[in-house]
């Protein structure tokens, strides 16, 4: 099985700031690595497919990068809303699937 | 604008069954394979199973085989998920997901319903 590993499990930053989150696999699964954003409450929203393709409608700010099994999400000029939690997910093994277990992004 | 609506949570004893119904609209229901994922309380987000758009195969995780079974009507626009044998460690919100195929066939989860909360106590 595929295991999925993100970090840090948590970090805090300011409006304005760029972050970094980092996700990694126990094996290479290419570039089949999604990035999903969840908010207190509410269902998950997926941001990144593909680990670099921007999901239609999601703010430019968002980026992605990686191969492998090393990925990245990038946030640039964080914004309020941008505060929550966000979790990788390989599709390597597709249609069996791994979540990562969460970043949770806090306001300083 | 693509919804999924799940139903059928509730509060159940260990050892019981419950069935959750997700119902689909705005899109071609049977051109997508769905998924269901749960999120315990205060933990991160686990995929449960998978069918495809025919609903020809479903696929587990080790955590629920043998224990649960996923259906689709797709005449309703309809996916179900039928949990036997329910443990305390299966108590979560479970989402209905659609699964796209993006570029190069890269799959994932574009649209999610709102949840349904699950809790089995006695």
């Amino acid at each position: 099985d595929i295991q999925m590993t993100q970090s840090p499990s948590s970090l805090s930053a300011s409006v304005g700031d760029r972050v970094t989150i980092t996700c990694r696999a126990s094996q290479s699964i290419t570039a089949y690595l999604n990035w999903y954003q969840q908010k207190p409450g509410k269902a998950p929203k997926l941001l990144i497919y593909a680990a670099s393709s921007l999901q239609s409608g999601v703010p430019s700010r968002f980026s992605g990068s990686g191969s492998g099994t090393d990925f990245t999400l990038t946030i640039s000029n964080l914004q309020p809303e941008d505060f929550a939690t966000y979790y990788c997910q390989q599709s390597h093994s597709s249609p069996m699937y791994t979540f990562g277990p969460g970043t949770k992004l806090e306001i300083k | 604008e693509v919804t999924l609506l799940e139903s059928g949570g509730g509060l159940v004893q260990p050892g019981g069954s419950l069935r959750l119904s997700c119902a689909a609209s705005e899109f071609s229901f049977s051109d997508f394979a769905m998924t269901w994922v749960r999120q315990a309380p205060g933990r991160g987000l686990e995929w449960v199973s998978s069918i495809t758009g025919r609903g020809g195969s479903t696929y587990f995780s080790d955590s629920v085989k043998g224990r649960f079974t996923m259906s689709r009507d797709n005449s309703k626009n309809t996916l179900s998920l039928q949990m036997n044998s329910l443990r305390a460690e299966d108590t979560a919100v479970y989402y209905c997901a659609r699964q796209t195929l993006f570029a190069w066939g890269a799959p994932a989860f574009d649209f999610w319903g709102q949840g349904t909360v699950v809790t089995v106590s006695s």
